[in-house]
């Protein structure tokens, strides 16, 4: 099946600057990669997703890239603020798309 | 607004105990997820279903079943509760499967289940 890693697991920066996550997947039939974010004791809610068709998308302050051919992804965040503080999830769907495979998770700390 | 709620927020049961966890959204959503959530792990899917009645294994599915009678409530079973399925749980539904529009899923708030 899909296994999809992350990297890092914890991320801190300074308020302002960028920061980047970044994924791998192994299966090259997935066609679907979404991020969510998680704030402390909520829910994880969508913030951007990619398909396969796309190598770049963006959404305000936040980037998503996409290299089908070293299968692996990434989120651009830029001018960080503290509320961007959260955990980070990127997923990739299976062959079949009828699922999602998510990765370990970023935690990301700003701090001001 | 689509509201996926869950039945309890936080759970404590005994090993051997059956445990039900119910999940229930109001957007006439076809699919519905369950995912248990552990530290470094991510989310990890239990069972799917994509139709009332309709069941799939997801990627750890042993020592659970899943129960889906009415399109807008799916239910995690717990058959014999186990230490090691200490764990938050997040029920998901979404319009749509993985690959096609109207895939986002919305999570509800988890239920934390502690089995001592």
């Amino acid at each position: 099946g899909e296994n999809v890693e992350q990297h890092p697991s914890t991320l801190s920066v300074q308020e302002g600057d960028s920061a980047v996550i970044k994924c791998t997947y192994s299966d090259s039939a997935s066609n679907y990669f979404p991020w969510y974010k998680q704030e402390l004791g909520k829910r994880p809610q969508l913030i951007i997703d990619i398909r396969s068709n796309v190598g770049e998308k963006k959404d305000q302050r936040i980037a998503v890239t996409l290299n089908k051919t070293a299968k692996h992804f990434s989120l651009h965040i830029t001018e960080t603020q503290p509320e961007d503080s959260a955990v980070y999830f990127c997923a990739a769907s299976s062959a079949a798309g009828n699922k999602l495979t998510f990765g370990g998770g970023t935690r990301v700390l700003v701090k001001p | 607004d689509v509201k996926v709620t869950q039945s309890s927020r936080y759970l404590v049961k005994r090993t051997g105990e059956k445990v039900f966890l119910e999940c229930v959204q109001d957007m006439d959503h076809e699919n519905m997820f369950w995912y248990r959530q552990d530290p470094g792990l991510g989310l990890r899917l239990i069972y799917f279903s994509y139709d009332v009645k309709m069941k799939e294994k997801g990627d750890i599915p042993e020592g659970y079943s899943v129960s889906r009678e009415k399109k807008e409530r799916f239910s995690l079973i717990l058959e014999s509760a186990s230490t090691n399925q200490t764990s938050m749980y997040l029920c998901a539904s979404s319009l749509h499967l993985a690959g096609g529009p109207g895939n986002e899923q919305f999570f509800g708030p988890g239920t934390r289940l502690t089995v001592l």
